[in-house]
């Protein structure tokens, strides 16, 4: 069984740009999750969706946004970029929400200059 | 809200002992697990607990939680060097779905 797949795995910006990251999750599993891995905040959830739906966001600003696909592929976009953002973007896929393993993928790493 | 707190947040040990991470939270929560990461390198799903007094173990490793005390533990038996590696414990927030909240890590080094 594939695992969660993100792409792309490395993306350079600068500020002010605005980012797409992408995360397919394992074949039949409708929770995605997105999380922001840094340094100093360590790891934050950003947004959870499941049947397409946003079901739940963390306390980010809203240039940080998402959506899910009928197939359950989920897309982040990060807007204006700031140096900030600089960050290991990892997705999480589950079957169902509640109970589930959470499986994570690769992760994205973004460096804003 | 929900706060996880671990520690220590570094430890570094010899071959062959033994050792404890704790992880703390402070909510009720209906779920925690235990992650692996290597450096450079995605989360490895270790263990789910689910209930009060239910404990789990893979290898070297041994995972345990106490939903009245809000505590889990991660067991390190006999340590060697392929478990050096950063570990974290996350939180379900019941009030948030899937949302999991994380511990701030425990990297632990092991020394042959």
């Amino acid at each position: 069984k594939a695992g969660v797949t993100q792409t792309p795995r490395y993306l350079i910006k600068t500020r002010g740009q605005q980012v797409t990251l992408s995360c397919s999750p394992i074949s039949g599993h409708r929770s995605v999750s997105w999380y922001q891995q840094t340094p100093g905040q360590g790891l934050q959830f950003l947004f959870e969706y499941f049947s397409e739906t946003q079901r739940n966001k963390g306390n980010f600003p809203g240039r940080f946004s998402g959506r899910q696909f009928s197939n359950s592929r989920s897309e982040m976009n990060v807007s204006t970029l700031e140096l900030g953002d600089s960050a290991l973007y990892l997705c999480a896929s589950s079957s169902r929400t509640g109970e589930d393993t959470q499986y994570f993928g690769p992760g994205t790493r973004l460096t804003v200059l | 809200e929900l706060k996880v707190e671990q520690n220590p947040l570094f430890l570094s040990m010899q071959e062959g002992k033994n050792y404890t991470i704790y992880c703390n939270y402070s909510t009720t929560s209906d779920r925690l697990y235990w992650y692996r990461q290597d450096p450079g390198k995605s989360l490895e799903s270790l263990f789910v607990l689910l209930s009060n007094g239910a404990v789990k173990q893979e290898g070297r490793l041994m995972a345990s939680l106490d939903t009245k005390a809000r505590l889990s533990t991660l067991h390190i038996t006999a340590a060697v060097h392929d478990l050096s590696a950063t570990y974290f414990c996350a939180v379900g927030d019941m009030e948030y779905g899937n949302k999991l909240v994380f511990g701030a890590g425990t990297i632990l080094r092991v020394k042959s």
